[in-house]
């Protein structure tokens, strides 16, 4: 069965520093997303992806964070100077359809660990 | 302003014993409802999705209902083992875009 990848598993990066966690969602999906769970609370959402733009952003996904889309099978999110609140689970995941057209599950990766130091 | 809660956070049961897992959600108007399994640091599974227009969905011993007038799911379990020790995860999407709105969870621990 397909399934969305994600890498590394875990990474270990100095305060300040940039970080980039890479995604690989089902190959025909068309919708992608992050979050992050942060250690004991709840999972929540950072931004949407569709049709190569954002189509939503949380509040936490302020100028530090972008993502990108770079090919046709890559989907990175990057954090340019890394806080130590930044240190969380982040989960990517995509769908084949948006929730309006076709009622179809999110699909989630086994997640990066960032711990920042 | 959707808010999701699941009740119990944690439950703990015999072997064999079938089970029930609550989920409340305070806006009805949703599109599904999805419940995930979540093993200890890793990602989300997806079980079920259960449509707005549905009562029930199954999947072998999974069982969800949704009540949407009440703003309610239940995740049944039947005839639980110990591999399905994990923590349930409930969630909404908050809008036609897919933003998931997620519920604290509930650490299921079956016991031999």
């Amino acid at each position: 069965e397909p399934e969305v990848t994600q890498t590394p598993s875990h990474q270990v990066t100095q305060m300040g520093q940039e970080v980039i966690l890479r995604c690989v969602p089902i190959s025909n999906h068309l919708y992608f997303y992050w979050y992050r769970q942060i250690l004991g609370q709840k999972v929540e959402f950072l931004v949407s992806f569709y049709n190569n733009e954002i189509s939503e952003k949380s509040e936490i996904f302020d100028d530090q964070f972008s993502v990108e889309r770079p090919d046709g099978s890559n989907f990175t999110l990057k954090i340019r100077s890394t806080k130590l609140e930044d240190s969380a689970m982040y989960f990517c995941a995509s769908s084949l359809f948006g929730q309006g057209g076709g009622n179809q599950p999110q699909h989630f990766g086994d997640g990066t660990r960032l711990s920042i130091l | 302003k959707q808010e999701v809660t699941q009740i119990p956070a944690a439950l703990s049961v015999p072997e064999g014993e079938n089970l029930v897992l609550n989920c409340s959600f305070t806006d009805s108007a949703i599109y599904n409802l999805q419940w995930f399994r979540q093993d200890p640091g890793k990602g989300l599974t997806s079980l079920l999705l259960i449509q707005s227009s549905q009562r029930e969905q199954t999947s072998g011993r999974l069982n969800a209902s949704l009540d949407k007038s009440s703003g309610r799911s239940t995740l049944y379990i039947a005839a639980s083992q110990p591999g399905d020790s994990a923590t349930y995860l409930c969630a909404v999407p908050y809008n036609q875009g897919g933003k998931l709105i997620f519920g604290q969870g509930t650490e299921l621990s079956v016991k031999p």
